[in-house]
């Protein structure tokens, strides 16, 4: 049974704000809600990362509702920079040093102009 | 954050033989790990390494096929062993994370066997 579960693909224009949805309905207590992006020819580089409710910084948002069955990550005002392939991962945080992460099928971001 | 270096960064090689991977970290970690991601797919946990002590295997790998060394805390190597076409992957060393620091990772190895 997949942990997670996310769009394969999204397009978006530039200057839009792009919401990708992922689905964790088995989402244990301790659990973690993690995203990388992962660039072509570049290994996946962190995002974010929240337990509940809303996490900002400096390149996004996290939203994840009360239930913790899904979460949302969310870009402002994407650039063609942007255009890449988003993993949402549940588990152990991955700044817990002994954390093993499961990378899930991720979602091909494509920005136009 | 850490700087990962993987070597080689790519490499074309022929069936049947090996090849062994370097990651080298600027500064000391607990944790490596490696990962395998093959063609449009997204990335499988090998082994997890830990300086000192013999690496941890996931189902559907083996020592044989993927003998792991880390003999420090900077440096692990990974090997394809008897490499056959379906071994064509990118391979990817991350070093465990710390309290300020998530889990990141090099930029892998393209590797492709003729």
């Amino acid at each position: 049974l997949a942990k997670t579960t996310q769009p394969i693909s999204m397009d978006s224009y530039e200057g839009q704000e792009v919401n990708i949805t992922c689905s964790h309905n088995n989402i244990a207590t301790n659990d973690y809600i993690t995203w990388y992006q992962q660039f072509p020819s570049q290994g996946p580089r962190f995002i974010i990362q929240g337990y509940k409710t809303k996490v900002t910084n400096e390149v996004a948002s996290l939203f994840i509702p009360a239930d913790r069955k899904s979460s949302t990550l969310s870009l402002p005002r994407v650039s063609l920079s942007d255009t890449a392939v988003y993993y949402c991962l549940v588990g152990d945080p991955p700044n817990s040093g002994y954390s093993t992460l499961t990378f899930g099928k991720g979602t091909m971001l494509l920005v136009s102009p | 954050s850490a700087v990962i270096s993987q070597k080689p960064s790519r490499d074309i090689c022929q069936r049947g033989t090996s090849l062994t991977i370097q990651c080298q970290v600027d500064s000391q970690v607990t944790m490596m790990f490696w990962y395998r991601q093959q063609p449009g797919q997204s990335l499988t946990l090998i082994a997890t390494a830990n300086q000192g002590s013999e690496a941890t295997y996931e189902s559907g790998f083996v020592i044989d096929k993927f003998p792991i060394s880390r003999p420090n805390l900077t440096f692990s190597t990974l090997t394809v062993s008897n490499m056959s076409p379906e071994d064509s992957s990118i391979y990817l060393c991350s070093v465990g994370g710390s309290l300020n620091q998530p889990q990141h990772f090099g930029d892998g190895t393209r590797l492709s066997i003729l």
